[in-house]
């Protein structure tokens, strides 16, 4: 089957705009998380979605970060009103979310420029 | 709440040197215990793991052991290689409300010399 997938792989915009990037998980795994890579190292914790419970909203950096999750599958964050310090890799992982010692598997990231 | 703390990098070795990456956690539970690699260029992939007390992960020559008493779970090679440059994660995952959550540390940036 499919890894998770990312879209789109590159998005350069302009300060101020309004940005969408989506997660597609693997199939089945309940658990969905959004993770910000700077400098292609730290891995900066955003936000978890876990089946039906109210997302773990706790890493979010501002009121512009955002993100939902439709039917339990296919997640969108959003930043609105851009700044260059939001240029970074935006990584979404996904597991099965209910067993012990579960592998994470990372999609292979959006990268975003800010200009 | 649970962190993983892992020692700075960046780390700088000769090929065939002895590495270790320091891991320490903090958790309310039980958690299972991970070790994740990004290659230059490629996706963060799971390099071993343990899921309790005194067990070791291996994989790629790479060991790691959990240690419930040190709360710790160090990343050892004996031989590095030019190819394990990358940068490793330390992760933990814990039962919560939600299910289970995984954490990473910062990660380490591992360079290896020819």
């Amino acid at each position: 089957g499919a890894g998770v997938s990312q879209s789109p792989s590159n998005k350069v915009t302009e300060k101020g705009k309004d940005v969408e990037l989506r997660c597609d998980p693997i199939s089945g795994h309940t658990a969905l998380y959004w993770y910000r890579q700077s400098l292609g190292q730290g891995l900066e914790f955003l936000i978890y979605f876990q089946g039906n419970s109210a997302p773990d909203k706790s890493g979010l950096p501002s009121d512009r970060f955002s993100a939902e999750r439709t039917g339990g599958s296919v997640s969108t964050l959003t930043i609105q009103r851009t700044q260059q310090e939001d240029s970074a890799v935006y990584l979404c992982a996904s597991s099965l979310g209910d067993r012990e010692g579960e592998t994470q598997y990372f999609g292979p990231g959006t990268r975003l420029l800010v200009l | 709440g649970d962190s993983v703390t892992q020692m700075e990098g960046p780390v700088t070795l000769s090929e065939e040197a002895f590495l270790t990456i320091n891991c320490t956690y903090t958790a309310t539970g039980y958690p299972s215990l991970f070790w994740y690699v990004q290659y230059p260029g490629e996706g963060l992939q799971l390099l071993l793991k343990a899921t309790k007390a005194d067990d070791k992960g291996s994989n790629k020559g790479f060991e790691a052991t959990y240690r419930k008493e040190t709360t710790s779970f160090h990343l050892e090679k004996g031989s590095v290689q030019v190819s394990d440059s990358a940068v490793y994660f330390c992760a933990l995952s814990d039962l919560n409300y939600r299910g289970f959550k995984t954490i990473f540390g910062a990660g380490t940036r591992l360079f290896v010399k020819a």
